[in-house]
């Protein structure tokens, strides 16, 4: 049973547009919600959280939205760069029960210049 | 400070053998995890350990192992290697049962 589900699986973006990608959760008992951005031949790199007590965390470039009655979350990245060419993945947990993160299947962004 | 390193970085194996694959957390952290990825099923968690203690588990066979010792390093052992273990297995640490997790380059292990 897959309990994230993430799309689209492929994005193209221009330089400079918005990226988007949406994560929608099936267990009620998540409350911690990740994003972590993987480049080919490294291990995945924590990007920014949120928790449900909040609808909106921005850092930077990047922004969480979070709609906890719909339960479902996204990823807003602005001014996409070619840097940003990475894959992408959401995650949840239940945070009193330990380390155990559930994936999306990944969205395989690619910023054109 | 050193992230998390994980060793080898490549590994090669035949079916029916067994690997251990070795995971150093970031200096402080005590709780180890361990995830599989692959094309299909992409990233699955294996198990988690906390002080020693196996604290979660994942829905893989018994053939997947680990432990921790008491520095906090981790071992995972996969022993009757079959083709389809052939995938990169990622250890990730956090400072203690809570997030967030850091996450090793990975082992990538393929099975002939």
């Amino acid at each position: 049973q897959q309990q994230v589900k993430q799309s689209p699986q492929s994005l193209i973006v221009q330089k400079g547009g918005i990226s988007i990608i949406n994560c929608a959760y099936e267990n009620t008992a998540f409350d911690y919600f990740p994003w972590y951005q993987q480049f080919p031949g490294k291990g995945p790199a924590l990007l920014i959280a949120i928790r449900p007590d909040v609808s909106e965390k921005k850092e930077g470039r990047f922004t969480i939205s979070f709609n906890k009655s719909a339960k479902q979350f996204s990823l807003h990245i602005m001014d996409s760069q070619p840097g940003d060419s990475a894959t992408y993945f959401c995650a949840a947990s239940v945070d009193n029960a330990g380390n155990m993160l559930t994936f999306g299947g990944g969205t395989r962004l690619m910023v054109k210049p | 400070k050193a992230g998390v390193t994980q060793t080898p970085r490549y590994l090669i194996k035949t079916r029916g053998q067994q690997v251990t694959l070795s995971c150093s957390p970031i200096s402080g952290h005590r709780s180890v995890s361990w995830y599989q990825q692959t094309p299909g099923q992409g990233l699955q968690f294996l198990f988690e350990y906390f002080s020693e203690t196996q604290r979660n588990k994942g829905n893989f066979p018994g053939r997947f192992s680990g432990r921790q010792f008491s520095n906090s390093r981790s071992e995972m052992n996969v022993s009757t290697l079959e083709l389809g273990d052939s995938a990169l297995y990622l250890c990730a640490s956090s400072w203690r049962g809570n997030q967030p997790q850091h996450f090793g380059d990975g082992t990538r292990l393929s099975i002939l």
